[in-house]
């Protein structure tokens, strides 16, 4: 069966970096799009980024872009998404996500439980 | 960026009543090539992730009982819980996939009146 079990979540001072995993098995991973979504305590869903089956094509939100990257290894079944220059703002439970499909184009079948991330000093 | 509004921001409903939540968004989100619309529910418990409900704006995801309906197209769409149980209570959410980014509606909050 399809799981995601994302990792890396913690405290971080604001300023510093830190790097999310999200493990995948029960599918072919190399050619499935991933996604990460947050979600603010008590708020709604965020859309992160996406990156496509082979690694070639992403995309970010808007208020994102430079601070965060998103990557994959498909010899490791793994999604990583590097936040850097960490903010309050960026306190948030971190989902790694799926799509049936090796680019975006279709919903997000799947969610990990999670990870959370909290930017505090 | 396409801005999805659900309506209303809260609900609740009797058990074995009927529950509708809309979402507008601010461009169409129908795909004419395929005739299809990029347009999916969320429905999220305490405590856990997101669950697909429905997608192309009608399609029921696997598993999902089917008192839970999706209607509309372009830009207006309606996610429809036939008879409300206990275990509807959740928060619920539209998203369109047709471009990135993908943006979701900023979440309806259902309970039992």
């Amino acid at each position: 069966q399809v799981q995601l079990v994302e990792s890396g979540g913690g405290v971080v001072q604001p300023g510093r970096s830190l790097r999310l995993s999200c493990a995948a098995s029960g599918f072919t991973f190399s050619s499935i799009a991933m996604h990460w979504v947050r979600q603010a305590p008590g708020k709604g869903l965020e859309w992160v980024a996406i990156i496509w089956y082979d690694g070639t094509t992403k995309f970010y939100a808007d208020s994102l872009k430079g601070r965060f990257t998103i990557s994959r290894d498909n010899a490791k079944n793994t999604v990583y998404l590097q936040m850097n220059s960490l903010r309050v703002e960026d306190t948030a439970v971190y989902y790694c996500a799926r799509v049936d499909a090796g680019d975006g184009y279709k919903p997000f079948d799947f969610w990990g439980q999670g990870t959370l991330v909290t930017v505090s000093s | 960026d396409i801005v999805m509004t659900q309506s209303p921001d809260s609900l609740a409903v009797s058990l074995g009543e009927r529950a509708t939540i809309n979402c507008k968004s601010s461009q169409s989100v129908l795909y004419t090539s395929n005739n299809k619309n990029y347009l999916a529910w969320y429905q999220q418990k305490p405590g856990q992730p997101p669950k697909l409900l429905i997608f192309w704006a009608s399609t029921r995801a696997s598993g999902v009982p089917d008192r839970f309906g999706g209607s509309g197209s372009g830009t207006d769409f309606t996610l429809t819980i036939s008879s409300l149980q206990a275990e509807d209570v959740a928060v619920y959410y539209c998203q369109q996939y047709y471009t990135t980014p993908y943006t979701f509606g900023q979440g309806t909050k259902l309970e039992i009146k």
